[in-house]
């Protein structure tokens, strides 16, 4: 079993669709990041978070500790928001354990 | 733009070679992450370094080993290479007192023949 946990694992939606994608994870953490991923490999980070809800632009994260899991929430979807979105950890034992991601489409 | 690279960026070797991938961060960045990623998986901890020593490894074997250096700069290098370390490998580097901001390089494709 996986440390981290994303679902779905593929997502089309309509352009200016709401659109969330879960994470859940099983080890202890002090940080849970969201990642972007666009085909070629580059990763930009979007968030790290320990607590609460974070937001940027039409992006908000959430997470719940005491659930061990995190949401990743993208408003007005748009086609320049396809990408793949990866949940990563980073453990109480600074190891780092990542998810295999969501693979989001977004159709105009 | 994260002010992270690694050279080079595409890189084909054979079965059994050695391999030195590269990554350069911005000044001040002291901490450095290496990760493998195989096609179609997510990203996999190779290791950690922080001020020159190692700070952390995943579940990868001894011929997987790095290096950093004072000017911010790291390797990872792959002895006996085997068809399955193909892979996007990929560096971030954090800054100090904020170990947990990763910024990511654009990766070095490795593909073994």
């Amino acid at each position: 079993k996986n440390e981290v946990e994303q679902s779905p694992q593929n997502l089309t939606a309509q352009e200016g669709e709401f659109i969330t994608i879960n994470c859940s994870y099983s080890v202890g953490i002090s940080a849970l990041h969201w990642l972007q991923q666009h085909p070629g490999g580059g990763i930009v980070s979007l968030f790290m978070l320990s607590s609460g809800k974070k937001k940027h632009g039409r992006l908000i994260a959430t997470i719940n500790i005491q659930e061990k899991h995190s949401s990743l929430h993208i408003t007005a979807s748009h086609p320049r928001d396809s990408a793949v979105y990866i949940c990563a950890v980073r453990s109480s034992g600074n190891q780092f354990y990542f998810g295999t991601g969501t693979s989001l489409t977004v159709i105009p | 733009e994260t002010g992270v690279t690694q050279s080079p960026t595409h890189l084909i070797k054979t079965r059994g070679q050695q391999v030195t991938l590269r990554c350069s961060s911005q000044s001040g960045h002291n901490t450095v992450s290496w990760y493998q990623q195989a096609l179609g998986q997510g990203p996999q901890f190779i290791f950690q370094y922080y001020r020159e020593e190692e700070n952390g490894r995943g579940n990868f074997p001894p011929r997987f080993s790095g290096l950093q250096f004072p000017n911010y700069s790291s390797e990872l290098n792959v002895n006996a290479l085997e068809l399955d370390d193909s892979a996007l490998y990929l560096c971030a580097s954090s800054i100090p007192g904020q170990q947990n901001e990763q910024f990511f390089g654009p990766g070095t494709r490795l593909t073994v023949l």
